[in-house]
C-alpha cells in the first residue's frame, strides 16, 4: 500500500458526459501528479500540482483540468468525455515539487467510456 | 523519436533464470533513473531508484545506468514467477518523469 488512495476504483460513463477522479496523496506530499495508462500509449503524464499551484504539464487535453485543494487533495476533471478516454488514470505524489523524486502511485481510476 | 523507448517484449523466461530488462533514452538532461514494477495494471510501484552512472543493487534486482550511452538495464538474479508483471523504466530531468512502454515478464514454474 503506496499511502495514496483514488475513488472511485471503476468508472463507466458515456460519451459527452463529464467525470471526475478524485485522489489523495501521502501524508506530508505536497506534490499530486496524475498520469494516463492506456494500452497503445503507455503511461502519459498529465499534470502536476504542487502544494495547490500547477507545477508542471503534460499532454492534457483541454477537456481535461485538475486542481489541488488547501487539503492537498486533488481532483482530474475530463468532460466531453470520448471513447479514446477510456483508460487507467493514475494519480501519484512525492513530497517536493521536483519531478525527480521518488513518486508513489495510487491503484488507478479504470475509466470506460461508451 | 520517444524520449523513452523499452522494448514491450513480452519476455518469457523459466524460473531461476536472470530476467534483464533496458531502456535507451534520448534526453541528456535526465539526471535520475527508476525501474517500477506493475502488476495487472494495478498502481505502479517502485523497484530502484538511482541517480549518477554505475550499478546499485537490492537483493535480486541489479540496476545499471550507462549515461555516456544514454542506457539502463534491470536485471533479476533467481527470477520467481512472483516476479511477473511489466516493469517500466522511468527517467527525470528537472520536473516531469517520463516513462518507457513498459516490458511484460512471464517467469514460467
Amino acid at each position: 500500500d503506496s499511502g495514496v488512495t483514488q475513488t472511485p476504483k471503476h468508472l463507466i460513463t458515456a460519451t459527452g458526459q463529464r467525470v471526475t477522479l478524485r485522489c489523495s496523496p501521502r501524508s506530508g506530499d505536497l506534490s499530486v501528479y496524475w498520469y494516463q495508462q492506456s494500452l497503445d500509449q503507455g503511461l502519459q503524464f498529465l499534470i502536476q500540482y504542487y502544494n495547490g499551484e500547477e507545477r508542471a504539464k503534460g499532454n492534457i487535453l483541454e477537456r481535461f483540468s485538475a486542481q489541488q485543494f488547501p487539503d492537498l487533495h486533488s481532483e482530474l476533471n475530463l468532460s466531453s468525455l470520448e471513447l479514446g478516454d477510456s483508460a487507467l488514470y493514475f494519480c501519484a505524489s512525492s513530497p517536493g515539487a521536483q519531478g525527480g523524486e521518488t513518486q508513489y502511485f495510487g491503484p488507478g481510476t479504470r475509466l470506460l467510456v461508451l | 523519436q520517444k524520449e523513452v523507448e523499452q522494448d514491450p517484449g513480452p519476455l518469457s523466461v523459466p524460473e531461476g533464470a536472470i530476467v534483464s530488462l533496458n531502456c535507451t533514452y534520448s534526453n541528456s538532461a535526465f539526471q535520475y533513473f527508476m525501474w517500477y514494477r506493475q502488476y495487472s495494471r494495478k498502481g505502479p510501484e517502485l523497484l530502484m531508484y538511482t541517480y549518477s552512472s554505475g550499478n546499485k543493487e537490492d537483493g535480486r534486482f541489479t540496476a545499471q545506468v550507462d549515461k555516456s550511452s544514454k542506457y539502463i538495464s534491470l536485471f533479476i538474479r533467481d527470477s520467481q514467477p512472483s516476479d511477473s508483471a511489466t516493469y517500466l523504466c522511468a527517467m527525470s530531468g528537472d520536473y516531469k518523469l517520463s516513462f518507457g512502454a513498459g516490458t511484460t515478464v512471464t517467469v514460467r514454474a
